[in-house]
């Protein structure tokens, strides 16, 4: 199956500091990716919906200015988390499509641990 | 918004038995409903998906039943095993779904299923 890597696995930061997360489809080109924050023993809050060469959509609620996407190409969306503060911890996962099937299956990566100090 | 309801919160099943998980949706942009597996601290994989051009799919010992009409469908997970220990989330695209937002999917609100060996 295909297969999306995130990078890194964990981090830990500095309250204040940002994060950048990458999010990579491997073997498959991705139009969309999604990225997903979890709390732990929670469900999968969608954040964004980020489309290659266009601005990403936000989900109600998600600001924007605070968690910056970019999916400058088809295979590589990243989050960055600016002004980290400790309410920001989470796991932080993405997912593509692969604009080649017909089907609408997300690819998940393995996610990102973040802890705010 | 979409809204996905799903259950039980948590099951316990021994070694061998029958796991039955129960989903509810309200709407759909486009027919495709994943049962998506997640162990601690990975991100998610597909299970099984189905159409609902079908009423029920079947990949080795797990099974989804599909009931359009009244907008449930349910996981079947036979002979359950210890390995089968984890979250399970059901998902159903998002009636908004459109445009740059095309694949958006909603996530039940998760099931931990433990098997006792």
């Amino acid at each position: 199956g295909a297969v999306v890597s995130q990078h890194p696995s964990w981090v830990i930061c500095k309250s204040g500091t940002s994060v950048k997360i990458e999010c990579r489809s491997l073997d498959f080109q991705a139009t969309t990716m999604f990225w997903y924050r979890q709390f732990p023993k929670q469900s999968l809050m969608l954040m964004a919906t980020s489309n290659e060469g266009s601005k990403a959509t936000y989900e109600q609620g998600v600001e924007k200015d605070k968690f910056l996407i970019n999916h400058a190409s088809l295979t590589l969306s990243t989050l960055t988390v600016t002004s980290a503060h400790p309410e920001d911890s989470s796991f932080y996962i993405c997912s593509a499509r692969d604009w080649g099937l017909a089907n609408n299956e997300q690819f998940f990566g393995p996610g990102t641990r973040l802890t705010v100090l | 918004q979409q809204q996905v309801k799903q259950s039980p919160q948590s099951l316990i099943v021994q070694k061998g038995g029958i796991s039955i998980i129960n989903c509810a949706y309200e709407n759909t942009a486009f027919d495709y409903f994943p049962w998506y597996q997640q162990f601690p601290g990975k991100g998610p994989a597909l299970l099984i998906a189905i159409r609902p051009d079908v009423s029920e799919k079947k990949e080795g010992r797990f099974t989804i039943s599909f009931n359009k009409s009244a907008k449930q469908f349910s996981l079947h997970i036979m002979d359950s095993q210890p390995g089968d220990s984890a979250t399970y989330f059901c998902a159903a695209p998002d009636p908004n779904a459109g445009g740059t937002s095309y694949g958006k999917l909603t996530f039940g609100q998760g099931t931990i299923l433990t098997v006792h060996p």
